[in-house]
């Protein structure tokens, strides 16, 4: 079984703080992607790299950015936390291979930015 | 740029009833692929079905249906006799064209609620 875990399930950190949301996947897939779910707005796509110190920007990167230096692990970087970023953070990872494969995904980390 | 509709924000029915979930799309690539998936209380998202644009068969998995329909470009999801543990929100979601970003694009959300 594909297995996504993510660091810390809950969180809460002060505003200004610089925050590290930790994901690391088990199957050897090329793609991991970083959404953030909202009550009323679905999941929206923050960032995603589809292989080692690779990274693309989806629609809402703004006070986020990202490291991969491992190819089974993808970190979301709050810079400076706003009460804003308070939110459901999802991690997910897929193969790359000639075709968009299913994204699998972790458990979540909820966000609380006081 | 790439959508994903599900107009229906909330159904609540009662057990064994069937309920239909509806998916509309819109995409200009002529290659792409559409998912739901499935979430629980708990909060993690469970895959339940990816199918291509060149595959406009219809799916049927136990007491899950899935009509894809290119015409009308919907993708709707049939829960038949529907049972308490079908209670979640479910999302649609459509996927670029495989070598971009392959990046999910995600619909609302359909919260149901099945009542014993």
């Amino acid at each position: 079984d594909v297995k996504v875990t993510q660091s810390s399930r809950y969180l809460v950190k002060r505003t200004g703080e610089k925050v590290f949301l930790e994901c690391v996947q088990d199957m050897d897939h090329e793609n991991m992607f970083w959404y953030r779910q909202d009550p009323g707005l679905g999941l929206r796509p923050i960032y995603f790299s589809y292989d080692v110190k690779m990274k693309e920007k989806g629609d809402i990167p703004e006070g986020y950015s990202v490291s991969r230096e491992k190819k089974e692990r993808f970190s979301l970087i709050l810079e400076s936390a706003s009460t804003n970023q308070t939110s459901m953070y999802l991690c997910a990872s897929s193969l790359r291979s000639g075709g968009a494969y299913e994204q699998y995904f972790g458990p979540g980390t909820r966000l609380t930015v006081t | 740029a790439q959508k994903v509709t599900q107009a229906q924000t909330e159904i609540s029915v009662v057990e064994k009833e069937d309920v239909t979930l509806d998916c509309v799309y819109e995409t200009r690539d002529t290659t792409y692929y559409l998912f739901w998936y499935k979430q629980p209380p708990s909060g993690e998202l469970v895959f339940l079905i990816r199918r291509n644009s060149f595959d406009e068969q219809n799916e049927i998995s136990g007491r899950y249906s899935w009509n894809f329909q290119k015409s009308t470009s919907s993708f709707n999801f049939t829960i038949t006799a529907s049972q308490v543990v079908d209670s979640a929100v479910y999302f649609c979601a459509l996927s670029e064209a495989p070598g971009g970003s392959e990046k999910l694009v995600f619909g609302k959300g359909t919260k149901l609620t099945v009542n014993p």
